[in-house]
């Protein structure tokens, strides 16, 4: 079955730790999709990538970092100067050209204490 | 920059009940807007996606409207049943395929 898949469902941290959410999807979508989503919030973006090799920031993408180094992955790492990083994240993925559905992974949902 | 509303933040209904949520956004320059569900702890699921250049989109029970000149999206659910109680988030396509979300309805149908 094509989709997104994201690992681990619940991640643990200490504080001062980087950590990174994996995402990878088999649906042969060229743009890859970050997003953050916190309690009664909506998504914001923190990073994406329309192809290979080039992504771009978001709209809150300060303290995090990501790579695109295949088609099919496209990592998170949260590092320790996002000084905010409980929360839930979101993948996801589309054709590209904007005219098309977004699809998304189940997500993980990070607890730093 | 395009700011997406969707009021209202909550609603409760009896099953049964035919009910709207509304999405409005500030810049008509868009190329489609999606809806989507989310349940507690999940993933987004996509129900309906309208292009531009449509005005509605229909799925079973769920029928999307789209009225770009005014900047507004309604969503329909028909014959509201528990089992449609969710979250329900619209967005919108902008430039560099970048997408745009509201904060969503929490929907609570109750039986």
């Amino acid at each position: 079955d094509g989709g997104i898949t994201q690992s681990p469902k619940y991640l643990f941290r200490k504080e001062g730790q980087n950590v990174t959410l994996s995402c990878e999807q088999n649906l042969n979508h060229d743009a890859m999709y970050w997003y953050r989503q916190d309690p009664g919030q909506g998504l914001r973006l923190i990073y994406y990538s329309q192809i290979v090799n080039d992504f771009q920031k978001g709209d809150i993408a300060e303290g995090y970092s990501v790579s695109r180094e295949k088609k099919e992955s496209f990592p998170l790492t949260v590092t320790s100067a996002q000084k905010n990083p409980t929360a839930f994240y979101l993948c996801a993925s589309t054709w590209g050209a904007g005219r098309t559905e977004q699809y998304f992974g189940p997500g993980t949902r990070l607890t730093v204490t | 920059k395009q700011e997406v509303t969707q009021i209202p933040a909550a609603l409760s209904v009896p099953e049964g009940e035919n009910l709207v949520l509304n999405c409005s956004f500030t810049d008509s320059a868009i190329y489609n807007l999606q809806w989507f569900r989310q349940d507690p702890g999940k993933g987004l699921t996509s129900l309906l996606l309208i292009q531009s250049s449509q005005r509605e989109q229909t799925s079973g029970r769920l029928n999307a409207s789209l009225d770009k000149s005014s900047g507004r999206s309604t969503l329909y659910i028909a014959a509201s049943q528990p089992g449609d109680s969710a979250t329900y988030l619209c967005a919108v396509t902008g430039n560099f395929n970048k997408f745009y979300f509201g904060s969503g309805t929490k929907l609570n149908v109750k039986p």
